[in-house]
């Protein structure tokens, strides 16, 4: 079955530092999110990314937060200024069309990185 | 706004038995949808089961099943003949159609197997 991979697992790095997040979508998936869920907490929608713009993001996405997809395969989370309170397991996520979800197209996760600000 | 909520923190059941996870949600939009995502240790989100609410009959996935009260919209998990690989937190979610791409997560709900 195809997968979403994520690059590093784990990362760490100190607090005022940026970090990039790496994610490999599935080939012919189009729309590409990123969700980050805080130890012992839910998970959050961070932003949602198509035809190389974004197309909604949340409250947390703030201008610290940058997405790109640089060479056609890769998409990435960069974090501009790291704060304590980024530290979360970071989920990439795609779909082959938008609102794949509702025509039978499962929402793919990846395994997730592991980001802590120290 | 789409608010999920999971009522159990933590639930435990014995392996072959039965378990009923709970979950309820709000929302406003009339054609939407209802998950369970299953999250072992490793951290990654599986999905298990998914329900359109179009849907009157509830989805089943072999050992998984749901029941969907849409009135009371209510969205519950029951899992048969638990196994030791059943363990994980378990996370309901909801997405609607009108123009929201996203995911909306309950807090979860640890669930252990016991031998």
């Amino acid at each position: 079955e195809p997968e979403v991979t994520q690059t590093p697992s784990h990362q760490v790095t100190q607090m005022g530092q940026e970090v990039i997040l790496r994610c490999v979508p599935i080939s012919n998936h189009l729309y590409f999110y990123w969700y980050r869920q805080i130890l012992g907490q839910k998970v959050e929608f961070l932003v949602s990314f198509y035809n190389n713009e974004i197309s909604e993001k949340s409250e947390i996405f703030d201008d610290q937060f940058s997405v790109e997809r640089p060479d056609g395969s890769n998409f990435t989370l960069k974090i501009r200024s790291t704060k304590l309170e980024d530290s979360a397991m970071y989920f990439c996520a795609s779909s082959e069309a938008g609102g794949g979800l509702i025509i039978g197209e499962k929402l793919f996760f990846g395994s997730g990185t592991q980001l802590s600000v120290l | 706004a789409q608010t999920v909520t999971q009522s159990q923190p933590e639930m435990s059941v014995q392996e072959a038995e039965t378990v009923t996870l709970s979950c309820t949600y709000d929302t406003s939009e009339s054609d939407y949808y209802l998950f369970w995502y299953k999250q072992p240790p490793s951290r990654q989100m599986i999905l298990v089961i998914r329900q359109e609410a179009y849907k009157q009959q509830n989805a089943t996935e072999n050992r998984f099943s749901v029941n969907f009260q849409k009135a009371a919209k209510s969205f519950s998990l029951k899992i048969s003949d638990s196994q030791l690989g059943d363990a994980a937190m378990y996370f309901c979610a909801t997405y609607s159609q009108g123009g929201s791409e996203k995911l909306v997560f309950g807090k979860g709900t640890k669930l252990t197997v016991n031998p």
